[in-house]
């Protein structure tokens, strides 16, 4: 059965450093989203991708966060710099996109420790 | 934007009996309402969902209603099983298969052996 793939699974980095999170949707999904989620909380969307291009960052905090989709594959999510309220874990999830086709398959996230 | 509440927070039953999980959403415009089960340190998984042309969806044990006059959806399993212990997250989204999902907050849910 094909899954979202996600690396790396930890990650645990000093605040006012960088950090980098790949997703790898399932092959032929063109939507692709980045979500983070609070421990505690369900997940809220920082980037949507279709193809290359991003459909709605709207919730990125874009001072700091940046989401790159260049060949409309994989795709990196990077923070820079870290900051305390980052702890969180990030999920990636893909979708078809295609008419009457609407699932959302979420891979097993990246779970972020800043310290 | 779309707001989803969900209750409850926590949910405790025996093995063997129901469960039953409550989400009201606030944008009229949304028409799909699928389910996920995260069990610790895992992603969400996609167990059930159900389109706004369906009033009710069933997957064995498992089954989804919505009432889309009230804005409200439900989560309903049964014969609970120590395995169905997890969180449980509603979700609703505008349902082109294009838009995001906005989420619940989670129930987390408990069967006692």
């Amino acid at each position: 059965e094909a899954e979202v793939a996600q690396s790396p699974r930890y990650k645990i980095t000093e605040k006012s450093q960088a950090v980098a999170f790949w997703c790898d949707p399932i092959s032929g999904h063109a939507t692709l989203y980045w979500y983070r989620q609070i421990l505690g909380q369900g997940p809220e969307l920082l980037v949507q991708f279709q193809d290359e291009s991003v459909v709605d960052d709207s919730q990125l905090p874009k001072d700091r966060f940046s989401a790159e989709r260049l060949k409309g594959v994989d795709s990196t999510l990077k923070i820079q710099p870290a900051e305390l309220g980052d702890s969180a874990m990030y999920l990636c999830a893909s979708s078809l996109a295609i008419s009457g086709t609407y699932e959302q398959y979420f891979g097993p996230g990246t779970r972020l420790t800043v310290t | 934007g779309e707001n989803v509440e969900q209750h409850p927070s926590t949910l405790s039953v025996q093995e063997g009996d129901s469960a039953v999980i409550k989400c009201t959403y606030s944008d009229s415009a949304s028409n799909y309402f699928p389910w996920y089960k995260q069990e610790l340190g895992k992603g969400p998984q996609l167990i059930i969902d159900i389109r706004s042309n369906v009033g009710e969806k069933k997957d064995q044990r498992i089954a989804v209603t919505l009432n889309k006059t009230a804005k409200h959806f439900s989560l309903h399993i049964t014969e609970t099983q120590p395995e169905d212990s997890a969180v449980y997250f509603c979700a609703a989204s505008e349902g082109t298969g294009r838009r995001a999902l906005t989420f619940g907050s989670g129930t987390r849910l408990q069967v006692q052996p």
